[in-house]
């Protein structure tokens, strides 16, 4: 079956550094995306990743490990601005996105 | 500003009502997409359109009706929806082609089914 997996909500300090994990079983794996949606707002795409390892944006870091059907988004610095949340999708063989349903990040001053 | 605009942001209808969302995309794409965005929920796909031509139905009760009249505007016709279709309803559009088929959303229009 297609299923993903990411915990629904997580606080950090701000200044910091936290890691969003996400694990995923999909069918014709095609790769893993990443969005940012603020509330009220439009999801933004952060990150793309089909193979192994880390790449790295700016504050933002996404890391994919294929054979774990494992990502995890590291935001640094965390700024007040990033209180938002953050959909972990996987990419079918159809190329559709299955998505999860989304981790609520909370920065606290 | 994503490229993708949706219309009205807010909608308040009865189970009686017709009414028409749209999304207008300026970025080239030749796919659009439409999505219900539930509180704590998954996003849950509902249709696909390429080239104008519906590609997905995601088994969405007919009371939702899609259309595209060209590759740049997409409308979901709602006709007689019961409270628990009140959602999120996003558009995107991606290029639809290659590995790499970011899409991009519209802020969305909040329903209310009363």
């Amino acid at each position: 079956g297609q299923n993903i997996d990411q915990p629904t909500e997580m606080t950090a300090t701000e200044g910091a550094i936290v890691q969003i994990n996400c694990t995923y079983q999909t069918s014709g794996f095609n790769g893993l995306f990443w969005y940012q949606q603020h509330a009220g707002e439009a999801p933004t795409f952060l990150s793309y990743n089909v193979l192994d390892g880390l790449e790295e944006k700016g504050r933002f870091s996404s890391f994919l490990s294929r054979s774990k059907g494992y990502s995890y988004l590291l935001l640094k610095e965390l700024q007040m601005k990033d209180s938002a949340s953050y959909l972990c999708a996987s990419m079918d063989s159809n190329y559709q996105l299955i998505w999860g349903a989304g981790t609520k990040l909370i920065i606290k001053p | 500003e994503t490229g993708v605009t949706q219309t009205p942001r807010h909608l308040v209808m009865g189970m009686t009502n017709k009414k028409s969302l749209k999304c207008e995309q300026h970025l080239g794409h030749n796919a659009m997409y439409w999505y219900k965005q539930s509180a704590k929920k998954p996003l849950e796909l509902m249709f696909v359109y390429n080239f104008k031509e519906q590609t997905e139905n995601n088994s969405v009760p007919s009371r939702f009706s899609p259309e595209c009249p060209n590759s740049s505007h997409l409308f979901l016709h709602l006709h007689t929806l019961q409270p628990e279709d009140s959602a999120l309803y996003l558009c995107a559009s991606s290029t639809g082609q290659g590995e790499s088929n970011i899409q991009y959303f519209g802020a969305g229009t909040r329903l209310s089914v009363l």
